[in-house]
């Protein structure tokens, strides 16, 4: 079982719903980090938290909404979505994110998120 | 800054044959380096980090990679594949924050 559990594992939605994504992560963990994957595209880093403050925001559309309400979970609010915004979005967690962070990261399973 | 290139986007290999996923790097400092693998609609799982100490690095399920500074080179190896090992190998480099390869697709055919 993986340290960080990221549900749903599936979630199709139209263009006007509003849906979330939800991460936890069992690891003792500081730093959280939201990831988008597309087919034949880089892993792009959307959003970083670190001791539940927003520490990087990676010019993300505001129809994506982060949370992080304590140090162990981490939202993805999504609200009026494009069709281009499918893929898989990926939870991570590491140590925090200074002092002797060594960068690893421990990921969730992922949210397959169609739009239609 | 640092930045991460994986030089092949897809490898076909045959069964019990070796791979060779090959990785360099650019950073003005030391880092660390991190092999990733994604298997079929799953997330990432660390395959072998570098951290420090021996550049001979083994991970998990017969991997292994070189660290070698002079060619800023991290190369990902396998004597002998399996089915199973077909997925996506992301190569990453660390300052104090994670920087991902494209990725490199292996598929193994019998």
């Amino acid at each position: 079982e993986t340290g960080v559990t990221q549900t749903p594992r599936h979630l199709v939605m139209g263009m006007t719903n509003k849906k979330s994504l939800k991460c936890e992560q069992h690891l003792g963990h500081n730093a959280m980090y939201w990831y988008k994957q597309s087919a034949k595209k880089p892993l792009e880093l959307m959003f970083v938290y670190n001791f539940k403050e927003q520490t990087e925001n990676n010019s993300v559309p505001s129809r994506f909404s982060p949370e992080c309400p304590n140090s162990s979970h981490l939202f993805l609010h999504l609200h009026t979505l494009q069709p281009e915004d499918s893929a898989l979005y990926l939870c991570a967690s590491s140590q925090a994110e200074t002092g002797g962070n060594t960068g690893e990261l421990f990921f969730g399973e992922g949210s397959r998120l169609t739009v239609l | 800054a640092q930045s991460v290139t994986q030089l092949d986007s897809q490898v076909p290999v045959f069964e019990e044959a070796p791979v060779e996923l090959r990785c360099n790097y650019s950073s003005s400092v030391s880092v660390y380096l991190f092999w990733y693998v994604q298997y079929p609609n799953q997330g990432l799982q660390l395959l072998l980090k570098y951290l420090s100490g021996s550049t001979l690095v083994k991970g998990i399920n017969g991997f292994e990679a070189e660290f070698n500074k002079s060619q800023t080179s991290f190369h990902l190896r396998k004597p002998s594949v399996h089915i199973s090992d077909t997925a996506e190998y992301f190569c990453a480099v660390s300052e104090n924050k994670l920087s991902f390869g494209a990725g490199t697709t292996v598929t193994v055919r019998a």
